[in-house]
């Protein structure tokens, strides 16, 4: 069955530090692979995603993911990260019957000042 | 705003009662989720739709039902709430783009 590892359980940083969070997925063939967000208290946002084209992938607020097909990973990454970026972040991949997304247990990120 | 609504968003229940979540969107999707939330666990689908009048099993239906009988609206029921079932409920549709919207959530206690 499809899957997604996200590696990092919780990452704590310090404000202006770099950001890489590992995502890993099974199936190899194509894929659509998506980055959500949930602040504090809050419902799922959509960050960024990648169908094809460009593995280098831009998103909101300052991330970005690069899909790396022969390491079956899509890696979120952020240059300088602030404070309100304290949330949970979920990787996820579009199943091979294209009706469900797969999500991985997410990442926490704290992000102190 | 458009967007997805999910009522209630609170609900203590005694093991054994029975609910009914609702969702609902207004804008025009197909395809709609319920997922639930347990810390360390991520999102797990438990039943979806793609379309008014059908039903399919995600990864947890147990002790879950849907249905969809208009468009907008997907219901997801629990018939007898056990302890296990404790969770935060988000429902969600996708658009073209094949993006998820997802409701506000339901957290939801079995006592």
């Amino acid at each position: 069955a499809q899957s997604v590892s996200q590696h990092n359980h919780h990452v704590i940083l310090s404000e202006a530090a770099s950001l890489e969070l590992g995502c890993n997925y099974s199936y190899g063939g194509t894929v659509n692979l998506f980055w959500y967000v949930q602040y504090p208290g809050q419902h799922l946002q959509l960050l960024l995603k990648y169908f094809s084209g460009d593995p280098l992938v831009k998103g909101i607020k300052g991330f970005e993911a690069e899909f790396i097909k022969s390491k079956f990973s899509f890696n979120l990454r952020k240059p300088s990260v602030q404070w309100s970026d304290t949330a949970e972040y979920f990787c996820a991949v579009k199943n091979q019957a294209g009706t469900a997304l797969i999500f991985g247990k997410g990442t926490t990120l704290s992000v102190s000042s | 705003n458009a967007g997805v609504t999910q009522t209630p968003k609170f609900r203590v229940l005694k093991t054994g009662q029975s609910m009914t979540l609702l969702c609902a969107q207004d804008m025009n999707h197909e395809y709609m989720y319920w997922y639930r939330q347990d810390p360390g666990m991520g999102l797990r689908l438990i039943h979806y739709s793609v379309g008014e009048g059908t039903t399919a099993k995600g990864e947890v239906p147990d002790g879950y039902n849907v249905s969809r009988l208009k468009k907008q609206n997907f219901l997801l029921g629990l018939e007898s709430a056990a302890p296990s079932q404790t969770s935060v409920y988000f429902c969600a549709s996708q658009g073209m783009d094949y993006g998820y919207t997802f409701g506000s959530g339901t957290r939801l206690t079995v006592v």
